[in-house]
């Protein structure tokens, strides 16, 4: 079976950080585009970064750029999402969700992990 | 950024009835393989998004054909025929082709 599982979500203070898995299995990971999506209170569901299968090409909106890292580890069919200088607006939903599309520079997201949930707050 | 725009932000349909979401980008999504990279998803209540669409037209794999999305360029629309219960949820378009890559705001259906 298809499978992403996140976790490492929780409670993070303001300028805080925290390390996000997803473990994926059912599927050739290394060979799969890699994508954390996020869905705030209240608010649209926001794509946050990209990987390729390689991890040689990584992409983020601006709003995380500079804070968030993502990389993954093939050899553990794992991928992760570092975030510091954690905001307020960071609180959301965090899927990770698997590439479908034959092309680094183009998305869509055929597998999502059931969500961790990220709070920041003092 | 390409800001997508959905219409309505909520609908509310009766069982058997069908259901229409536009949704618009002020830039083409047509690249140059020939592809338009417009997909759609259904945020069920309590659950992860899913693939609904792909391609503006192509149903992803186990998604009943009452799903149907059609478009081209800028302006794309998903259909949902016979609507049941189990199609509650929000339903976001997405592009996928000029990054950052950008969903639309989603709409809520609701059964009457």
């Amino acid at each position: 079976e298809v499978q992403l599982v996140e976790s490492g979500g929780g409670l993070v203070q303001p300028g805080g950080s925290l390390r996000l898995s997803c473990a994926a299995s059912g599927f050739t990971f290394s060979s799969s585009g890699m994508h954390w999506v996020r869905l705030a209170p209240g608010k649209g569901l926001e794509w946050v970064a990209y990987i390729q299968g390689t991890g040689g090409t990584v992409y983020y909106p601006d709003s995380v750029k500079g804070r968030f890292t993502i990389s993954r580890d093939n050899a553990k069919n794992s991928l992760y999402l570092q975030m510091t200088s954690l905001r307020a607006e960071d609180t959301a939903v965090y899927y990770c969700a698997r590439d479908c599309v034959a092309g680094i520079n183009l998305a869509a997201f055929d597998i999502w992990g059931q969500g961790t949930a990220v709070t920041v707050s003092s | 950024d390409i800001v997508m725009t959905q219409t309505p932000l909520s609908l509310s349909v009766t069982p058997g009835q069908s259901a229409s979401i536009s949704c618009k980008s002020p830039q083409s999504l047509l690249h140059s393989d020939g592809k338009t990279y417009l997909s759609w998803y259904l945020q069920k209540p309590g659950q992860s998004p899913q693939l609904l669409i792909n391609v503006v037209s192509s149903r992803f794999s186990g998604v009943p054909d009452r799903f149907s999305g059609s478009g081209s360029g800028t302006d794309f629309t998903l259909r949902i025929s016979r609507v049941e219960a189990e199609d509650v949820g929000v339903y976001y378009c997405m592009q996928g082709l000029h990054l950052p890559w950008t969903f639309g705001q989603g709409t809520k259906v609701e059964i009457k």
